[in-house]
């Protein structure tokens, strides 16, 4: 198994751009979560799926955040018009059952908005 | 917030010794995970404890979980350099919520 799979594994753009990045989840699991990481902030949870239906949304930050999950092999987390303040590493996780159970995390995304 | 706190936020150690990491929460949970992170990578699940269970092993690792205090700890015992990253308590309601973690470092 190739694990949680997530590209570009760096990303340097500037202030105003649209960034997209995409997570590969595990085979067989039927949730996926976006996680973003900062010095300041920590681990901080921002969307998460089952069966590829968001259910909580409620730590994506504002209206330029937006997630998709079009099947159970593809996500992606969307920012327009990304801001230096966004910069941070951006992880995808997936799990077997809700939100409860063992995450297996991808190799994260690593953003800096300059 | 069921986010959980990790105390020390930062230890450092000689290899061989033992390593202490204590993570206290507020709410009641479902289960309690401790994770590692080395640097630049993404987060690894070391070992889970459900809310009925007190103590938990797996190889160097033993978890313990007192849920009249709201409190877990991990021991890394004979620590090796390797072992050094940064160690994460997961608290499990409705969701998985991480702390801010605990820095480890192991000197050889």
């Amino acid at each position: 198994d190739a694990g949680v799979i997530q590209s570009p594994r760096h990303e340097v753009t500037e202030m105003g751009q649209e960034v997209t990045l995409r997570c590969k989840p595990i085979s067989g699991h039927n949730s996926l979560f976006w996680y973003r990481q900062t010095m300041m902030r920590g681990l901080e949870l921002l969307i998460y799926f089952n069966n590829n239906v968001p259910i909580d949304d409620s730590g994506m930050p504002e209206d330029r955040f937006s997630a998709k999950m079009p099947n159970a092999s593809f996500s992606t987390l969307k920012i327009q018009p990304s801001e230096p303040r966004d910069s941070a590493v951006y992880f995808c996780a997936s799990s077997l059952g809700t939100g409860g159970e063992k995450l297996f995390f991808g190799s994260g995304t690593q953003l800096s908005v300059l | 917030s069921q986010q959980g706190e990790e105390d020390p936020q930062a230890l450092s150690i000689q290899e061989g010794e033992n390593a202490t990491m204590n993570c206290s929460y507020k709410t009641s949970i479902n289960n309690l995970q401790w994770y590692r992170q080395n640097s630049g990578r993404g987060l690894v699940h070391l070992i889970l404890i459900r809310s009925n269970e007190r103590e938990k092993h797996s190889g160097r690792l033993r978890v313990t979980l007192d849920t009249s205090k709201k409190s877990s700890s991990l021991l890394i015992t004979a620590s090796r350099a390797a072992d050094t990253a940064s160690y994460f308590c997961a608290i499990a309601g409705n969701m998985l919520t991480f702390g801010g973690g605990t820095r480890l470092m192991v000197k050889p």
